[in-house]
């Protein structure tokens, strides 16, 4: 059974960066899209980007400028740098397994990230 | 302002069947894009209840049904018991091309 194990800094301040990664154990790597998705306190669902095993991307063009999601396939790891981090920024980030559709059927548990000013 | 519209909050008693609408636009839901469901319990990350407009994962209940017709979808809930206590997100494709999503609702049992 797949599971995706997250982890990254869940502190920050204004304008650094924020590195997330998350590994995927379990099932196969190369057969799915890999995705990012974030939850600001209180609020709904934002999807952030996706990858596939040999580095196809697709980016919510809201981030797009911010954001870079890329993937270590050797280590069935994927990872999510977002730069110049602001208090909107602040949010649970989630990344999850995509299936056609597209959705997300296997999801990790989510790291919280906190931005200061 | 999320992109597929559903509202706030839901309720029900136990037993009855509620409906959670999600509504889009041509450049989503109506232009044929599958409609998924998830369910979030505060605290968890989402669950996938729903995918291609109407097909459960295995595991979940067939209290649980979806459906689509135009631009809108609908998530049906029968036989409403405590545990369906939740967040519920739509989610779609839209053509600019990116996953969206709808700003949830709160389902409270009664």
């Amino acid at each position: 059974q797949v599971q995706l194990q997250q982890w990254g800094a869940g502190l920050l301040k204004a304008s650094e960066t924020l590195s997330l990664t998350c590994a995927v154990y379990g099932g196969s790597f190369s057969a799915y899209y890999w995705n990012w998705i974030r939850q600001s306190p209180g609020k709904g669902l934002e999807w952030i980007a996706e990858i596939n095993h040999s580095g196809s991307t697709t980016y919510n063009p809201s981030l797009k400028s911010r954001v870079t999601i890329s993937v270590d396939t050797s280590k069935n790891q994927f990872f999510l740098r977002l730069t110049s981090v602001t208090a909107a920024d602040t949010a649970t980030y989630y990344c999850a397994r995509g299936r056609a559709g597209p959705h997300m059927d296997v999801w990790g548990k989510g790291t919280t990230v906190t931005v200061s000013s | 302002q999320s992109v597929l519209t559903q509202p706030p909050s839901v309720s029900g008693a136990p037993g009855q069947r509620v409906t959670i609408s999600c509504t889009g636009s041509i450049s989503n839901i109506g232009t044929a894009y599958d409609v998924h469901w998830y369910q979030q319990v505060p605290g968890t990350p989402p669950k996938l209840l729903i995918y291609g407009d109407n097909n459960r994962p295995s595991g979940v209940p067939d209290r649980f049904a979806g459906s689509k017709s135009g631009t809108s979808a609908s998530l049906a809930i029968t036989g409403l018991q405590a545990e369906d206590e939740a967040h519920y997100y739509c989610q779609s494709y839209d053509s600019s091309l990116r996953v969206v999503f709808g700003g949830g609702t709160k389902l409270t049992v009664l």
